[in-house]
């Protein structure tokens, strides 16, 4: 079955540290998007790619890199420039003929220990 | 810019409806989408509209009116199980590529009791 992954699902970085998110989509997806989520929140774009090797900043970039070197896969860096990282971060991908809805991944949960 | 307002929260009686309104401010317009997200979960969609009126999906239904800058989503014969945030997500400004990126509101959490 085709479907976005995230992993790991709970993550503990210590103060300092770079911790990276995986993604990985087989739905032939060309766009995928990074989200994070904190409690009373909706969700805030980080950063999107639309083809490989080709990648935008989006609301909240800052503290955070990402790469798209393979279609299938867009891994999200947490530097230690970013000052709050705990929260629950998304990876997205969608088609991007037509308007389609989002396929999210199951999430990682990020706590700074 | 655009905004995306919804409500924080709502109750509601196991078997009957509810209706969870969102309203946007926007300078363009590529449809709206509503999500049901679990806690602890991704969300998954809903539904999408793109023509004002309803589109009705089972027990959910999606309402819009561009003019009013107004959705809602219908949730008909609740269950616990629809216990969740639903989130709606706005049209946006188009992304470099030609595809656009919706701005999502904060969710409204619905509570579903006996």
């Amino acid at each position: 079955d085709g479907g976005i992954t995230q992993s790991p699902k709970y993550l503990f970085r210590k103060e300092g540290q770079n911790v990276t998110l995986s993604c990985e989509q087989n739905l032939n997806h060309d766009a995928m998007y990074w989200y994070r989520q904190d409690p009373g929140q909706g969700l805030r774009l980080i950063y999107y790619s639309q083809i490989v090797n080709d990648f935008q900043k989006g609301d909240i970039a800052e503290g955070y890199s990402v790469s798209r070197e393979k279609k299938e896969s867009f891994p999200l860096t947490v530097t230690s420039a970013q000052k709050n990282p705990t929260a629950f971060y998304l990876c997205a991908s969608t088609a991007l003929e037509g308007v389609n809805g989002y396929t999210f991944g199951s999430g990682t949960r990020l706590t700074v220990v | 810019g655009q905004n995306i307002d919804q409500p924080t929260e709502m109750t509601a009686t196991e078997g009957a409806i509810v209706q969870i309104n969102c309203t946007y401010q926007t300078s363009g317009f590529n449809g709206l989408f509503w999500y049901q997200q679990h806690a602890g979960e991704a969300p998954t969609f809903l539904s999408y509209n793109v023509l004002d009126g309803l589109e009705e999906k089972g027990r959910f239904s999606s309402f819009l009116s561009r003019s009013k800058g107004y959705s809602y989503l219908l949730l008909k014969e609740l269950q616990m199980k629809d216990s969740a945030s639903y989130l709606c997500a706005g049209p946006a400004e188009g992304a470099s590529g030609g595809s656009y990126i919706p701005t999502f509101g904060r969710g409204t959490s619905l509570i579903v009791h006996p």
